[in-house]
């Protein structure tokens, strides 16, 4: 059974400063992985979503990275800024005939002016 | 851009009453999927549907059911709601299995609370 697991559960950050969060899962047999961010009491807004395939995905700030091998992945943020601060998802779509999602729990960032 | 709607943000029910939440997306969107999401569980999967009255079980389909009568709705129901059903509840959809690269679209969430 598919396991994703994120740390930090928690970051607290300064404005301006990089930081990495961190997503891994116990089968590699995925389709895509895709990084997610949910504001509170929110749904959720997907933010990159990279093919087993591929290494990396970038969109502005964000660059996200996958090693399907290892079972990670990383989500960088750039110049963090306090509009930035919600909880970041990681989701695994399995390689199945239906696109189930397999979710984390999620880091909830928070950035200090 | 693509809009998942949900009928109600916040619901308050009685145990035991019959609850319907319902999913309206305007993509035209095969896919369509209902979480519920709890803190430390995350999103776990209940039910999803890939095509008008289809559906399949997700991870914790017990006392929950799904219709879908139209391609563009998608309703989960609670034939007797209980106190562990409290919960956030999200509607996803998704364009067709001939499209894996698409993401899912999630609409805002219901956060239902069962007294």
């Amino acid at each position: 059974k598919q396991e994703v697991t994120q740390i930090p559960a928690a970051l607290s950050v300064p404005e301006g400063e990089n930081l990495v969060l961190n997503c891994s899962f116990t089968d590699s047999a995925i389709y895509n992985l895709q990084w997610f961010r949910q504001d509170p009491g929110k749904g959720l807004t997907s933010l990159l979503l990279i093919q087993s395939s591929q290494r990396e995905q970038t969109s502005g700030r964000l660059n996200a990275s996958l090693d399907k091998s290892s079972g990670r992945s990383t989500l960088y943020i750039a110049a963090s800024q306090p509009g930035d601060s919600a909880t970041y998802l990681c989701a695994v779509n399995m390689n199945t005939g239906f696109q189930k999602l397999v979710f984390g729990t999620g880091t909830r960032l928070l950035v200090s002016p | 851009d693509v809009k998942v709607t949900q009928s109600s943000r916040y619901l308050v029910k009685r145990t035991g009453e019959k609850v319907f939440l319902e999913c309206v997306q305007d993509m035209d969107h095969e896919n369509m999927f209902w979480y519920r999401q709890d803190p430390g569980l995350g999103l776990r999967l209940i039910y999803f549907s890939y095509d008008v009255k289809m559906k399949e079980k997700g991870d914790i389909p017990e006392g929950y059911s799904v219709s879908r009568e139209k391609k563009e709705r998608f309703s989960l129901i609670l034939e007797s709601a209980s106190t562990n059903q409290t919960s956030m509840y999200l509607c996803a959809s998704k364009a067709g299995a001939r499209l894996l690269q698409e993401t899912q679209y999630f609409g805002p969430g219901t956060r239902l609370l069962v007294l």
